[in-house]
This record gives structure tokens, C-alpha cells and sequence, in this order.
């Protein structure tokens, strides 16, 4: 079975400064993965994805994820944070076995942005 | 413009009551999904649909029921027999290949009276 880890409950950033939340999966095949950030009191919104070729894949808000097979790792990434990035940021594993799309989501990281 | 649009955005239950939460997609997508977010936990997943008249269990289905009458509509409801329902529901949204990720409603939030 598919799994994803965010061994980072919380991270506080200064703003200004570069971020990196990490995330690993477990699965047997290439996955296709994801980075969703929410908001409070919002739904998901999907920053970047992976599903094949270059492993380092950009996204919306200036993000950025880079796929590492040998670590079994997505780790999302931004040069410099802005205080609008204050939010929950969701790494998601999805082996589109069978051709059905139940992605495994990890439990969240919250991203804390000091002035 | 397209979306998923939930309805209502907080909703209270009395004990021993059933509610429904509404999920609406205009999106044309085939696959829809109920989850369920607690505080520290991430996304549980309820129920999901991947075509209309059919629909399989999540991983905390208990408690809880739905109906997939047509491709735009999947209505969750909670039952009396879901103990613990105070929580953030979300509805979500895909077309139903394996490379298309989801998309996400605003949520409802649940409270008991």
C-alpha cells in the first residue's frame, strides 16, 4: 500500500527567507505526486505535480518540488518566503493503479512565516 | 468559470440527527470524493464515485452514507450512527485517469449542538 510521511509538523520561517518542507513516500513503482496548500477554512489547492520525466517540477506561487527515486522523496521548496505563504501545505501519493485515482495524502505541515 | 461548489459552509447537528452535506461540480468530471479532515490527521477519505449509480467505501466509511444520482451532484450524509462528526468535510473533484489530480471544494464544517 501507499504511504506519505511529513515528518514536519510545524516549520517557522522569516519572510525573506528560503523554505523546504519534506515528504516521503512509500510505494513500489513511480508514483505520481503532488503538493496541495490550504488556507484556514478553505479546500485544496494544487501547487505542482509529478507524474514522469524531469524530476524537478515547478509550480504556482513561485514553488517548486524536486522527485528523488533513491530517497523516496518529494521535498516542496520556494527561494524566498512571502507572509502570504502562511498555510497547510499537503504532500499526496497516488498510484493510479488500475486506473482509478485514490491519492493517499500525508497529514500536513504548517507553515508558520515570521515579519 | 468551472468549480466545486459545497453548501452549507458550517452546519450544526442535534444528537440523534442525520444532515446532509451538498457537493456540486460543474467541471465535468467523472470521479468525485468525500473526505474528512481532523486537526493533525490530514485527509481521511469517506466515500468515492468514480461514475454515476456507483460508489465504494473510504477508509472511514462508518457512520456515514451517499448517493451518486447524477455526475454533477454527491450529497454525504452524516448519520446518527457517526459518533464523533464534529469536523472539517471536504468534496473533491477529478476526471477519472490515473494522471489528473483533484480538485477541491471550500468545505463544509460540522459542529454538534
Amino acid at each position: 500500500a501507499q504511504s506519505v510521511t511529513q515528518p514536519d509538523i510545524h516549520i517557522t520561517v522569516s519572510e525573506g527567507a528560503s523554505l523546504e518542507l519534506r515528504c516521503n513516500y512509500s510505494y513500489g513503482a513511480t508514483p505520481y505526486l503532488f503538493w496541495y496548500v490550504q488556507s484556514p477554512g478553505q479546500g485544496l489547492q494544487l501547487l505542482l505535480k509529478y507524474f514522469s520525466g524531469d524530476t524537478l517540477v515547478q509550480g504556482i506561487k513561485g514553488f517548486e518540488a524536486e522527485f528523488k527515486r533513491s530517497q523516496s522523496s518529494f521535498n516542496l521548496r520556494k527561494p524566498s518566503v512571502h507572509w502570504s505563504d502562511a498555510a497547510e501545505y499537503f504532500c499526496a501519493v497516488d498510484s493510479a493503479a488500475g486506473g482509478s485515482y485514490i491519492p493517499t495524502f500525508g497529514r500536513g505541515t504548517s507553515l508558520i512565516v515570521h515579519p | 468559470d468551472g468549480g466545486i461548489t459545497q453548501s452549507p459552509k458550517y452546519l450544526f447537528r442535534k444528537e440523534g440527527q442525520n444532515v446532509t452535506l451538498s457537493c456540486e461540480q460543474n467541471l465535468n468530471h467523472d470521479a468525485m470524493y468525500w473526505y474528512r479532515q481532523d486537526p493533525g490527521q490530514g485527509l481521511r477519505l469517506i466515500y468515492y464515485s468514480q461514475i454515476v449509480n456507483d460508489f465504494q467505501k473510504g477508509d472511514i466509511a462508518e457512520g456515514y452514507s451517499v448517493s451518486r444520482e447524477k455526475k454533477e451532484s454527491f450529497p454525504l450524509t452524516v448519520t446518527s450512527a457517526q459518533k464523533n462528526p464534529t469536523a472539517f468535510y471536504l468534496c473533491a473533484s477529478s476526471f477519472d485517469r490515473g494522471n489528473q489530480p483533484q480538485h477541491f471544494g471550500d468545505g463544509t464544517r460540522l459542529s454538534i449542538l
